[in-house]
């Protein structure tokens, strides 16, 4: 499998604050990628990475920012949560652009 | 813009049965196109890949795909299920275009196996 962690793994938080998650890859794999998952709409692109310092937005960007400082590191913020944002977030990596993405464990993310 | 239509939200197949899951792509040219599988509360694993050349790939877990450029499908296929392919399917298109890095996902197809 490929080295894809995230954190946390499951947090539930209030309405207004917030909320930071990372995904970590050990593969230095130059894409990567922040998707949640809805019943009823299978993943949806929130952002992506395409290297250090370059981001781009996906369908359903509002209300979400993101941060690669680092090639392992990949940063999706909720900076005033809402709870139309509970769900299950996924990140993903790619080593070439248009290929097959490899996904982590996934963060449920409960918002009251 | 490219698509993907999965058309069965939930199937249910006895043990040993065959097994069939559509999936239909919208894309003007040649499309890559995968199949992902979700264990519950898991996160998504590459069962297989298309990207040109023979329209039959092979997968892992006994798992194939086939590529009919006529139907714009890549329709999963299993000869004969085991209680442990209970999941959710999902089908990706990536195009195949150098510059564009996104792949599009269906919503899923949930499997259920009966003994």
């Amino acid at each position: 499998d490929a080295g894809i962690t995230q954190s946390p793994r499951h947090k539930v938080t209030e309405t207004g604050t917030p909320v930071t998650l990372r995904c970590h890859q050990t593969e230095n794999h130059r894409y990567m990628y922040w998707y949640r998952q809805d019943p009823g709409h299978g993943l949806r692109l929130i952002h992506y990475s395409y290297g250090v310092k370059d981001t781009d937005k996906g369908e359903v960007s509002d209300g979400y920012s993101v941060s690669r400082s680092k090639t392992e590191d990949f940063l999706l913020t909720l900076e005033s949560a809402t709870s139309s944002q509970t769900s299950v977030y996924f990140c993903a990596i790619s080593e070439v652009r248009g290929n097959e993405q490899f996904f982590g464990p996934g963060t449920r993310l409960t918002v009251l | 813009a490219q698509s993907v239509t999965q058309p069965d939200i939930h199937i249910t197949v006895s043990e040993g049965a065959s097994l069939e899951l559509r999936c239909n792509y919208s894309y003007g040219a040649t499309p890559y196109l995968f199949w992902y599988v979700q264990s519950p509360g898991q996160g998504l694993q590459l069962l297989l890949k298309y990207f040109s050349g023979d329209t039959l790939v092979q997968g892992i877990k006994g798992f194939e795909a086939e590529f009919k450029r006529s139907q714009s499908s890549f329709n999963l296929r299993k000869p004969s299920v085991h209680w442990s392919d209970a999941a959710e399917y999902f089908c990706a298109v990536g195009p195949s275009n150098f510059g564009n890095e996104k792949l599009t996902f269906g919503t899923g197809t949930r499997l259920t196996i009966i003994p």
